[in-house]
């Protein structure tokens, strides 16, 4: 069974630009987040998908960041305009559902170097 | 909010044993994550501890005291391919699940 996947692995784009990544979470997987790490810091949650519906963004940064899951399945998360602070590694994760315990599956992320 | 200390770096030889302590604060404590991550790889599930005691899963086991804010990672028999960052993860109460906070991360070198 796939795990989690994630496009591109690599981008680098310069300031000001756009970027979308994406996640396809593993099948089935109602639950999907996105993470990030940037340089010496630690993983920080983003936001939290139950289906097509968020349902904790608290973690968005600021309104340069969209992430959008239509359909219920892959999502996708966007940077515009892009800044040299939001260069980090963007994981996603995903549970089968929101009980207590459910394992939750990382992908290998998406590096981002914004110059 | 939570507050989540790991050491940053440990050393131990082929065979050994290696213990990564991990320590938290939290308001409404729902359980703690043990993942591994390899250079460029995705974090991997280790394991989840929501009561007090400790858990073997062949050559790891991860024990959690909730009273003293507390959990290990325990690595035995070390081999190379143990060489990775290992990270704390802490999941609670007031936040939906899957909402981790997590740690810096500890690095663990394992040398011949």
């Amino acid at each position: 069974e796939a795990g989690v996947t994630q496009f591109p692995s690599h981008s680098v784009i310069e300031k000001g630009q756009t970027v979308t990544l994406r996640c396809d979470p593993i099948s089935g997987h109602d639950n999907l987040y996105w993470y990030r790490r940037v340089m010496g810091k630690e993983i920080k949650f983003l936001l939290h998908f139950v289906k097509e519906s968020k349902q904790d963004e608290s973690g968005m940064p600021n309104n340069r960041f969209l992430a959008e899951r239509t359909g219920g399945t892959y999502s996708t998360l966007k940077v515009q305009p892009a800044e040299l602070e939001d260069s980090g590694v963007y994981f996603c994760a995903s549970s089968l559902d929101s009980s207590s315990g459910n394992t939750i599956y990382f992908g290998e992320g998406s590096w981002l170097t914004v110059v | 909010g939570q507050n989540i200390d790991q050491p940053t770096e440990m050393t131990a030889t082929e065979g050994a044993i290696v213990q990564i302590n991990c320590t938290y604060q939290t308001s409404g404590f729902n359980g703690l994550f043990w993942y591994q991550q390899h250079a460029g790889e995705a974090p991997t599930f280790l394991s989840y501890n929501v009561l007090d005691g400790l858990e073997e899963k062949g050559r790891f086991s991860s024990f959690l005291s909730r009273s003293k804010g507390y959990s290990y990672l325990l690595l035995k028999e070390l081999q190379m391919k143990d060489s990775a960052s290992y990270l704390c993860a802490v999941s609670s109460t007031t936040d939906s699940w899957g909402k981790l906070q997590f740690g810096s991360g500890t690095q663990v070198v394992v040398t011949p």
